[in-house]
């Protein structure tokens, strides 16, 4: 069974720094592209990184570039999104998800981050 | 990267038909066979119902469908049932190797 879980998530005060984790489990993790989603509270999907299956590429939305940094260990079927510098916006429900060619095929449950003083 | 142009509701009774539409550009929906639909209940995980425009997964009911023209891309749904009642969100992968999601759109079962 397919399997994503996030991890790392809580509150944060404006400028801190979080460490999001995602454990990947029931598929070869190193064969498959990640994204990261997040979802602010009542608001719709936001695309927020990508990573290559070696790690080699990665990409990220404008609104984190420079911020976010998105890595990936294949040895441990592990996903993380190291975010800097967050802001009140960066409060959102994270999500990992699993690509296949260029859709989102299975999607973790969540963790939520909350940017508050 | 704005945001593809999703109407924020739709509503349709049991049975009827309805069709969610996603606009972008020639950048993202118009450019590539890439559209994906994803449905969101209340507090859940997003799912996805349409990929590459038109395909369903496995598992999905035949009762939803896709399509593209241009730089819209539409969800279908016949036979609306109570359970179908959720937000849909569109998305598109781009011409800068990112993707893009729609608003969203709340479908209510009348």
């Amino acid at each position: 069974e397919v399997q994503l879980v996030e991890s790392g998530g809580g509150l944060v005060q404006p400028g801190g720094s979080l460490r999001l984790s995602c454990a990947a489990s029931g598929f070869t993790f190193s064969g498959y592209s990640m994204n990261w989603v997040r979802q602010a509270p009542g608001k719709g999907l936001e695309w927020v990184s990508y990573i290559y299956t070696s790690g080699s590429t990665t990409n990220y939305a404008d609104s984190v570039r420079g911020r976010f940094t998105t890595s990936r260990d294949n040895s441990k079927n592990a996903l993380y999104l190291q975010m800097d510098s967050l802001r009140a916006e960066d409060t959102a429900v994270y999500y990992c998800a699993r690509i296949v060619t260029v859709h989102l095929d299975f999607w973790g449950q969540g963790i939520l981050v909350a940017v508050s003083s | 990267q704005s945001a593809l142009t999703q109407p924020a509701s739709v509503s349709g009774s049991p049975g009827q038909s309805i069709t969610i539409s996603c606009t972008g550009t020639s950048s993202d929906v118009g450019g590539y066979n890439y559209v994906s639909w994803y449905q969101q209940h209340p507090g859940k995980v997003p799912k996805l119902m349409i990929y590459e425009v038109s395909n369903r997964p496995s598992g999905i009911s035949n009762r939803f469908s896709g399509s593209k023209s241009g730089n819209t891309a539409s969800l279908t749904i016949s036979g609306l049932q109570a359970e179908d009642e959720a937000d849909y969100y569109c998305s598109s992968y781009t011409s800068s190797s990112t993707w893009v999601f729609g608003g969203g759109t709340k479908l209510t079962v009348l």
